[in-house]
C-alpha cells in the first residue's frame, strides 16, 4: 500500500518560531510537493522537488524554504512563523516522467496554528 | 482571475440524488483534468482522470470535459452518504510539473 507520511498532524507554534514539517514517501517517487490548503482558496503550491537536492519555487514560496537530502524525504521549513501561515499543509509525491499527467499521492496533512 | 474556478458549496442532497459538480478554467494549455476526493481530516485522493475533451465513466462517477467551453464536470449517480466529502477539480498541461487545483466543493449526502 503506497504511503506518504507527514509526521506531525497538529502543531501549535508561536510567532517567530522556526517550524519543520517532515514528509516521507515509500514509493520511490522522484517528485515531491508541498501545498497549503485554505478555505475558499484550494491547494496552492509552495515548493516542489523533482529530484534529490533539487527544488523549485511554486506559487507562494515567500516565508518558506525546503530541504530534500534524501529521495524519500522532503521537509518544509518556516524560518520565522507568522500568523498568516496558519493553515493545513499537504505533502504529495508523484512518479518521475509523468510531469503534469501523473497521480499525486497525498499525506494526511499537518494542521499548523501560529499564535 | 483565478486559473480554476470552483463553487465551494456546501452542496447538500438526499441519498440517491444525482450530483453535478463543476469547474471552469481559463488556461487553454490544460490537457489533463482530474477530480480528487478529500474526506474530513484526510489528504485528497485521485477519483477520476481525463485527457483532453470527452467523457469517462467509472461506476457511479462520470467525468466530462468540454475544452471549447473550458468547463469540466463530475456527475455522481445514486449518491450515498459515503460520498460526503470535498471534491477538488485539478488540471495540468503537458511538460509541466504544476497541477492547479480548484477551491473544492463540499458535498453532504443525507441518508
Amino acid at each position: 500500500d503506497v504511503k506518504v507520511t507527514q509526521s506531525s498532524r497538529y502543531l501549535v507554534k508561536r510567532t517567530g518560531e522556526k517550524v519543520f514539517l517532515e514528509c516521507v514517501q515509500d514509493m520511490d517517487h522522484e517528485n515531491m510537493f508541498w501545498y497549503r490548503q485554505d478555505p475558499g482558496l484550494g491547494l496552492r503550491l509552495i515548493y516542489f522537488s523533482y529530484d534529490v537536492k533539487m527544488k523549485e519555487k511554486g506559487d507562494i514560496p515567500e516565508g518558506y524554504s525546503v530541504s530534500r537530502e534524501k529521495k524519500e524525504r522532503f521537509s518544509l521549513i518556516l524560518e520565522s512563523a507568522s500568523t498568516n501561515q496558519t493553515s493545513m499543509y499537504l505533502c504529495a509525491s508523484r512518479a518521475h516522467g509523468t510531469s503534469g499527467t501523473g497521480e499525486l499521492f497525498f499525506g494526511e496533512g499537518s494542521r499548523l496554528t501560529v499564535l | 482571475q483565478k486559473e480554476v474556478e470552483q463553487d465551494p458549496g456546501p452542496l447538500s442532497v438526499p441519498e440517491g440524488a444525482i450530483v453535478s459538480l463543476n469547474c471552469t478554467y481559463s488556461n487553454s494549455a490544460f490537457q489533463y483534468f482530474m477530480w480528487y476526493r478529500q474526506y474530513s481530516r484526510k489528504g485528497p485522493e485521485l477519483l477520476m482522470y481525463t485527457y483532453s475533451s470527452g467523457n469517462k465513466e467509472d461506476g457511479r462517477f462520470t467525468a466530462q470535459v468540454d475544452k471549447s467551453s473550458k468547463y469540466i464536470s463530475l456527475f455522481i449517480r445514486d449518491s450515498q452518504p459515503s460520498d460526503s466529502a470535498t471534491y477538488l477539480c485539478a488540471m495540468s498541461g503537458t511538460g509541466g510539473f504544476k497541477t492547479i487545483f480548484g477551491a473544492g466543493t463540499r458535498l453532504f449526502v443525507k441518508a
